[in-house]
């Protein structure tokens, strides 16, 4: 098994221009999630989703949209990249109930936005 | 919303030592799990321990252990026989059992494991 795959590993943009992050999984992971992590901030959640075709916000969802349209890939859509949106963005899957609600965890995005 | 309060941003330790990292959180749920997650230079996050509320016992993994005191809404980490290895960041979290995915971290301890 691959785990979770996250492309690309880094990224520059321009403020204003918009751009997909990929995220997959190989485990048949129900629940998938984006998180963002900023210095001195920990990992916050951005969007989740408990199955395919089903999703919700998280505490900073602002700027971000995603689909899951399919049970293994779970793109995360920056609309109007912001000088606010650099970061680190990592993905992460689970199996849910029956292994301990366990995350595991993408190697994450580097995103700077000038 | 729950808060994950992570007091010691940074610590140092001796190679084969005790540690004890410090979380406390904020919640009115009675139902939920409790996580320390490490992540090492490489960015990679991994799960060191977990926390089921509504267990009593302490939960272990080799070196690894938690105080959880559940009144006290506080989630200690103690990390015995230190290594070099288990230098990184640590990062606690709070899960809400019901939601199974929403989960809610703390602003993390730097360890550094000094030889």
């Amino acid at each position: 098994n691959a785990g979770v795959t996250q492309t690309p590993k880094f990224q520059v943009l321009k403020t204003g221009q918009s751009m997909t992050l990929q995220c997959a999984q190989d485990m048949n992971h129900e629940y998938m999630s984006w998180y963002r992590q900023d210095p001195g901030m920990g990992l916050r959640l951005i969007h989740y989703s408990v199955g395919a075709g089903i999703t919700d916000q998280g505490e900073v969802p602002n700027g971000y949209n995603v689909s899951r349209s399919t049970t293994e890939d779970f793109p995360l859509r920056l609309l109007s990249a912001a000088p606010s949106q650099t970061s680190v963005y990592f993905c992460a899957s689970s199996p849910g109930q029956g292994a301990g609600y366990e995350q595991y965890f993408g190697p994450g995005t580097r995103l700077t936005v000038t | 919303a729950q808060t994950v309060t992570q007091s010691q941003p940074e610590m140092s330790v001796q190679e084969a030592e005790t540690v004890t990292l410090s979380c406390t959180y904020d919640t009115s749920e009675n139902n939920y799990y409790l996580f320390w997650y490490k992540q090492p230079p490489s960015r990679q996050m991994i799960l060191v321990i977990r926390q089921e509320a509504y267990k009593q016992q302490n939960a272990t993994e080799n070196r690894f252990s938690v105080n959880f005191q559940k009144a006290a809404k506080s989630f200690s980490l103690k990390i015995s026989d230190s290594q070099l290895g288990d230098t990184a960041m640590y990062f606690c979290a709070f899960m809400k059992h019901v939601t199974g995915n929403q989960f809610y971290f703390g602003t993390g301890t730097s360890l550094t494991v000094i030889p």
